[in-house]
């Protein structure tokens, strides 16, 4: 079984200051990781994803994210926010290439950005 | 279109009528995933698709859910006597094969009144 747990429904941080949205997943087998993002009205975008490798994982916008086993975390970080990243940001968990490949979902983090 | 393609975007319906949730998946993707996103919550997977496998319906919440698919092609999400916690966002999702990135659509609001 798999789950994900996402720490923080709600992150606000100022233009310009490091983000850092936490996420915690559980699989008994190898995972594929991945950090959606969700504009309003619009569908996920994918934002990056780590599957195998390197385990510092650099995606679109500026967003990274590191996959630490010993601590079964996949945090997302970017150095410095910008109003245009306020949005709401899943991140997700696979069964790598033993499932169907469905996505398991955590409760997403809303990221409001103050100027 | 270069995207999935949901329609209609937005659906609003009586409890206990049945509704239709149609898919188009990018062209030559063999993977199909649809997902319920409720008000505040993240997406739960219903149902998946792979060229002409049985589906995994795993996540189809009861038997008044079901979904068809026809090859590699269009989807259709049938929510029969609908009840008003069916109020949510149903998202599609495609992919090349199972093990690749997912592109999802827009999705389509359903609220039963």
């Amino acid at each position: 079984a798999q789950s994900v747990t996402q720490l923080g429904s709600h992150v606000s941080v100022s233009e310009g200051a490091l983000v850092l949205l936490r996420c915690n997943y559980s699989s008994s087998v190898p995972p594929y990781l991945f950090w959606y993002v969700q504009y309003p009205n619009q569908g996920l975008q994918l934002l990056l994803k780590y599957t195998t490798g390197a385990t510092l994982v650099k995606g679109i916008n500026g967003f990274e994210a590191e996959f630490k086993k010993s601590e079964t975390s996949f945090h997302l970080t970017k150095p410095s926010a910008h109003m245009s990243d306020a949005a709401e940001y899943f991140c997700a968990v696979s069964g790598g290439s033993s499932n169907t490949g469905k996505l398991i979902f955590g409760q997403g983090t809303t990221l409001q950005v103050k100027p | 279109g270069a995207g999935v393609s949901q329609s209609p975007s937005n659906k609003v319906t009586e409890k206990g009528k049945d509704v239709e949730l149609r898919c188009d998946p990018i062209s030559g993707h063999t993977a199909l995933y649809w997902y319920r996103q409720r008000l505040g919550q993240g997406l739960e997977f219903l149902i998946y698709f792979q060229g002409n496998s049985a589906p995994d319906k795993s996540g189809l919440p009861s038997d008044r859910f079901s979904a068809e698919r026809t090859g590699e092609s269009v989807s259709t999400l049938t929510i029969q006597r609908t009840q008003q916690e069916d109020s949510a966002v149903y998202l599609c999702a495609s992919s090349l094969e199972r093990t690749d990135i997912q592109y999802f659509g827009a999705g389509t609001r359903l609220s039963v009144l």
